[in-house]
Order: C-alpha cells, then sequence, then structure tokens
C-alpha cells in the first residue's frame, strides 16, 4: 500500500539553526499538509499547499516557516531559526485531489524535531 | 482551541465488547469528521470518515454516527480486539484543513 515518507525521523537542532524537513507524498496525491504534534498537546494543523502555492495556514505558520516542493516530489518544511518551542513531532500528509469530503488526508510517521 | 473536544482521556473494554469513542465539536463550519487511530512513534492513521450530510457511515467493525444537531460524533468499534488499542483521534475539517480533538487512549483487554 502507497504511504507517506519523512525524512529524517528525528532531528536535533540548535536554537537559531535552519532545518528542513522533507515528505514523499504519495505519488497521485495532490494536496500537501504539515502538522505538528507538541509533546503532551494537539495535533495542529500549520499549512495546505496545493498547485505551488499555499492554500490555508495557521496562525503557528509565521515568518520563520516556509513550504515548498522543489523537485516535484519532495515537499519540504523549513523553520529558517528554531526556537525551542519549535521541538514538536512534526506530520505530513497528503491528499488526492477529489473531494475534501470524502477524501482522506493520509499521514506520514513523522519527523521529530528537538531544539537545544 | 477547544473546536473539537474529546472529553475522555482513556476507554478500557474487555475484547469483544462495543468501544464507544465520542467526540464534540462547536463550529458549525467543520462540514466533514475523521478517526485516526495512532500508535507512539507513528503517524495517524485513517479509519473512517463522515460528511456532514450524513449521519452514519460503517466500515467493518467501525461505524461513525453523526448527531449535527447536538455537534457529536462517535466511533464504534465491534467488536473491539487487542489490537484496537491505540490512541483514537476525531478530527474536523473545512477549507483545507483538519482541527483535532486531543485524543483517548483505548485499551482492549483480552
Amino acid at each position: 500500500e502507497p504511504e507517506v515518507t519523512q525524512t529524517p525521523s528525528h532531528q536535533v537542532t540548535q536554537m537559531g539553526q535552519e532545518v528542513i524537513l522533507r515528505c514523499v507524498p504519495i505519488s497521485n496525491h495532490l494536496y500537501f499538509y504539515w502538522y505538528r504534534q507538541i509533546l503532551g498537546q494537539k495535533v495542529e494543523f500549520l499549512v495546505s499547499f496545493y498547485n505551488n502555492e499555499i492554500s490555508e495556514k495557521s496562525e503557528i505558520f509565521d515568518d520563520q516557516f516556509s513550504v515548498e516542493r522543489p523537485d516535484g516530489s519532495n515537499f519540504t518544511l523549513k523553520i529558517r531559526s528554531t526556537k525551542l518551542e519549535d521541538s514538536a513531532m512534526y506530520f505530513c500528509a497528503t491528499r488526492t485531489s477529489g473531494r475534501r469530503d470524502t477524501d482522506t488526508q493520509y499521514f506520514g510517521p513523522g519527523t521529530r524535531l528537538t531544539v537545544l | 482551541d477547544q473546536q473539537v473536544k474529546q472529553n475522555s482521556p482513556s476507554l478500557s473494554v474487555q475484547e469483544g465488547r462495543i468501544s464507544i469513542l465520542n467526540c464534540d465539536y462547536t463550529n458549525s463550519m467543520f462540514d466533514y469528521f475523521l478517526w485516526y487511530k495512532k500508535y507512539p512513534a507513528e503517524g495517524p492513521t485513517f479509519l473512517i470518515s463522515i460528511s456532514s450530510i450524513k449521519d452514519k457511515n460503517e466500515d467493518g467493525r467501525f461505524t461513525v454516527f453523526l448527531n449535527k444537531s447536538a455537534k457529536h460524533l462517535s466511533l464504534h468499534i465491534v467488536p473491539s480486539q487487542p489490537g484496537d488499542s491505540a490512541v483514537y483521534f476525531c478530527a474536523a475539517g473545512y477549507g483545507n484543513k483538519l482541527v483535532f480533538g486531543a485524543g483517548t487512549i483505548l485499551r482492549v483487554k483480552s
């Protein structure tokens, strides 16, 4: 069964450093998402991406964050200058271009980001 | 953000019995709802969804019920199996995003 993959599985970085989290979507999927889950808290929406542009973003997704699909396959989340509070599990999700109320978002296994 | 609430942090059920997980929401704009299951160190795995125009959707052992007037949905698992033990998240969607509840830990005892 096709699945969403994410790399790395765990990233440790120093505060103020840039990190790039990578996701390989399921091949025929056209909508891409990033979510995060801070330890002990809910899964929170960050951003959705379609047709090479952001379609929706949350208040969490400030200027420190950016997304792109640089090579038509990987979907990346960049955090320019990491803060301690960015430590979380980051999940990529993807879906086909079908109706959003019947189409499922499939999640990757997540990247655990630890900011020291 | 309390738009989606799962008020039971945990539930324990005997194998073979029914598990009922509940979820309440406040935003009338939500037009589709999903249940995900999550194991530690893994991403959420889709279980079942329901559109706001329906009140029931069934898939094998899993049934989701939606009561729009009460802004309430529930997931029924019958019969429950030990492998169902996991964290279950309710999620509600509008626009292009999902809003998640805090999750309910289900333990199925054999």
